[in-house]
């Protein structure tokens, strides 16, 4: 069964601070994803990945890096927290031959005090 | 620019009662077009898909979406409603070109009375 795990569900940050949130996925798939999901706004990319080392700006990706050192795993780092970056992050993942079809982890609800 | 609009922000229907969900896309092209669903606390699952071909297309929990192309839409719609589809729906675009991004709508909250 296709499985995307993200490192936490909730996590509480304080403004400043540096956040890394991880996902893994065990698809052997080439792409992964990081959207940031607000009420009204739906799901915005934030960064993608489609190989390992690999990274390309989504339409939001102020603020956000990202590391993929392995093909499993994707993270999305906030080097300085702020309180805008209150919200959903959704990991996802797809293979390069069918790579519109994403499969998505559980989420982490971020929130920056 | 691309995009996809929802224009129900929230919908409430009775149990067993039909349902349809509303969703219109802006693209030059034949989009290749998606319907998600996230239940509370989960993440999103894909419900069904359009490439080409059939307009209507069926996909899991009993759901099946048609593809209007004159009316740039994408309508989910279910005969039969079951409590446990009270979640939230997203229409979603490709665009294509690079990567294959997909394009969210805002998305729709179903509620479901007993």
């Amino acid at each position: 069964d296709v499985k995307v795990t993200q490192s936490s569900r909730y996590l509480v940050k304080r403004t400043g601070e540096k956040v890394f949130l991880e996902c893994v996925q065990d698809m052997d798939h080439e792409n992964m994803f990081w959207y940031r999901q607000d009420p009204g706004l739906g799901l915005r990319l934030i960064y993608f990945s489609y190989d390992v080392k690999m990274k390309e700006k989504g339409d939001i990706p102020e603020g956000y890096s990202v590391s993929r050192e392995k093909k499993e795993r994707f993270s999305l780092i906030l080097e300085s927290a702020s309180t805008n970056q209150t919200s959903m992050y959704l990991c996802a993942s797809s293979s390069l031959a069918v790579s519109y079809e994403q499969y998505f982890g559980p989420g982490t609800r971020l929130t920056v005090t | 620019a691309q995009s996809v609009t929802q224009p129900d922000i929230h919908i409430t229907v009775s149990e067993g009662a039909s349902l349809e969900l509303r969703c219109n896309y802006s693209y030059g092209a034949t989009p290749y077009l998606f319907w998600y669903v996230q239940s509370p606390g989960q993440g999103l699952q894909l419900l069904l898909k359009y490439f080409s071909g059939d307009t209507l297309v069926q996909g899991i929990k009993g759901f099946e979406a048609e593809f209007k192309r004159s009316q740039s839409s994408f309508n989910l719609r279910k005969p039969s409603v079951h409590w446990s589809d009270a979640a939230e729906y997203f229409c979603a675009v490709v665009l294509s070109g690079g990567y294959n991004k997909l394009i969210f709508g805002a998305g729709t909250r179903l509620a479901v009375h007993p």
